[in-house]
């Protein structure tokens, strides 16, 4: 069965400091990636996509990037947190012969 | 323009009793698919229903229907027989174009659903 998993659960960091979030997928090949931000009692803002390894589609420009290293692996990035940063961060992945997306667990993070 | 919009910030319903969560979208692409998320306060995203823009039956998933009228652009969610586990938070979300290219689910701000008993 495929499974997503993400890491962190939560994590708080200092402004300034470097972020990197991980998203890996098992049970499959081939799935298309996304990254998503909530910010706290709000909707799912889309940041990254990806359908293939390095290839990757950002919709909103901010200090974050992303990377797929790997057909599986969806990495989340800063080079220097700030503020605006916190929020809720979400993985999700859909395989190519069926519409639903399904999400990772989320990480929370903080940046104080 | 917003894609999704959900006008109920808030709903309030009795155990056992139905709900009807709002949706409405707004797309030009004849290929779309719209989707119910539920978010418990745990924070993970749970796939409820799925309706494909060509499909001439509103989907349905044990107590959850998409009462789908594609004329008003609206996809809306009823719970039958409400339990005092589906209070959460129900995101609207929908995917223009085919779903093998890839395009990522846009979503609703969300209608938060409280089950009393």
């Amino acid at each position: 069965s495929q499974t997503i998993h993400q890491w962190p659960a939560t994590l708080v960091q200092p402004v300034g400091s470097p972020l990197s979030l991980e998203c890996t997928v098992e049970g499959t090949s081939n799935p298309n990636l996304y990254w998503y931000r909530q910010a706290a009692g709000r909707g799912l803002q889309l940041l990254f996509y990806s359908v293939g390894i390095g290839q990757i589609s950002s919709e909103v420009p901010q200090n974050l990037s992303a990377s797929r290293p790997q057909d599986r692996q969806f990495i989340l990035s800063s080079k220097k947190l700030l503020l605006s940063d916190s929020g809720f961060y979400l993985c999700a992945w859909n395989p190519r012969r069926s519409p639903e997306a399904f999400f990772g667990q989320g990480t929370r993070l903080t940046v104080v | 323009a917003q894609k999704i919009t959900q006008t109920q910030p808030g709903m309030f319903v009795q155990e056992k009793e139905a709900v009807t969560l709002d949706c409405t979208y707004d797309t030009s692409d004849p290929s779309y698919g719209l989707f119910w998320y539920k978010q418990p306060s745990s924070g993970e995203m749970i796939f409820l229903i799925y309706q494909g823009s060509y499909d001439q039956q509103n989907a349905t998933e044990g107590r959850y229907s998409l009462n789908f009228q594609k004329a008003r652009k609206s996809a809306n969610l009823v719970i039958s027989a409400s339990q005092l586990g589906d209070s959460a938070m129900y995101f609207c979300a929908m995917r223009e174009g085919p779903h093998q290219a890839g395009t990522a689910l846009i979503f609703g701000k969300g209608t938060t659903l409280s089950v009393s008993s």
